[in-house]
């Protein structure tokens, strides 16, 4: 069945260091993968996604790039801020299954000042 | 717009207690429905999703159950709470037809004691 795997937290960081969270995933046919990112006593919220391979989803500083040979969608971003702690979860939507998403555990980041 | 609504925020129950949380969707007609758990530790799974009135199907065997008696409302139900019941529950919603965006309630914290 579809998985995704993404790097254990938790990920401490000071002010305008550079983040890269791994996520790799199993799928069938070709998913669409996403980012959700859940901010202290809200529910989740789409950051970014991407359709097809070699998309690149992008919002506020963040990116991450659908790669087919690697299976993987790592989150990146140059600078990070103190706003940006929250829990990050990778997601696949696979073509058999349209209508339901398979996330990852999720990646607890806290960024210092 | 669309809006989702969910409650209540927290709920402290005693081990073999019903539940009843609730969730209502507004702003939108036939939409999917879900709900998730968030377990420490364990990410975000999948409980139920509905693609239509009394359409319900179930991810994982379990002492929950799911109805949806109207077209934007979805209710998670249990007859007698287990301590293994707790966890944040989050409500969402996607468009008809793909699960590829979905839009989150505020969730449910529920303590089993």
């Amino acid at each position: 069945g579809d998985s995704v795997t993404q790097m254990e937290g938790p990920v401490t960081l000071s002010e305008e260091a550079c983040l890269t969270i791994n996520c790799t995933y199993t799928a069938t046919g070709y998913p669409s993968l996403f980012w959700y990112v859940q901010y202290p006593g809200e529910g989740l919220q789409l950051l970014l996604k991407a359709t097809k391979a070699d998309d690149k989803g992008s919002n506020k500083g963040f990116e991450a790039t659908y790669r087919k040979e690697t299976t993987s969608f790592h989150l990146e971003k140059g600078s990070v801020q103190v706003s940006d702690s929250a829990v990050y979860f990778c997601a696949l939507s696979s073509g058999g299954s349209n209508y339901k998403l398979t996330f990852g555990k999720g990646t607890l980041l806290t960024v210092n000042p | 717009s669309q809006t989702i609504h969910q409650w209540p925020a927290t709920l402290v129950q005693p081990v073999g207690s019903p539940l009843s949380l609730e969730c209502t969707v507004e702003g939108t007609s036939n939409p999917n429905l879900y709900w998730y758990r968030q377990a420490a530790g364990r990410g975000l799974q999948l409980l139920f999703y509905s693609i239509g009135i009394d359409q319900i199907s179930s991810e994982v065997p379990q002492n929950l159950s799911a109805s949806r008696p109207q077209d934007r409302q979805f209710i998670l139900s249990s007859k007698k709470l287990l301590l293994s019941d707790s966890g944040f529950y989050l409500c969402a919603w996607s468009v008809q037809g793909t699960g590829e965006k979905l839009f989150f309630g505020s969730g449910t914290q529920l303590s089993v004691l």
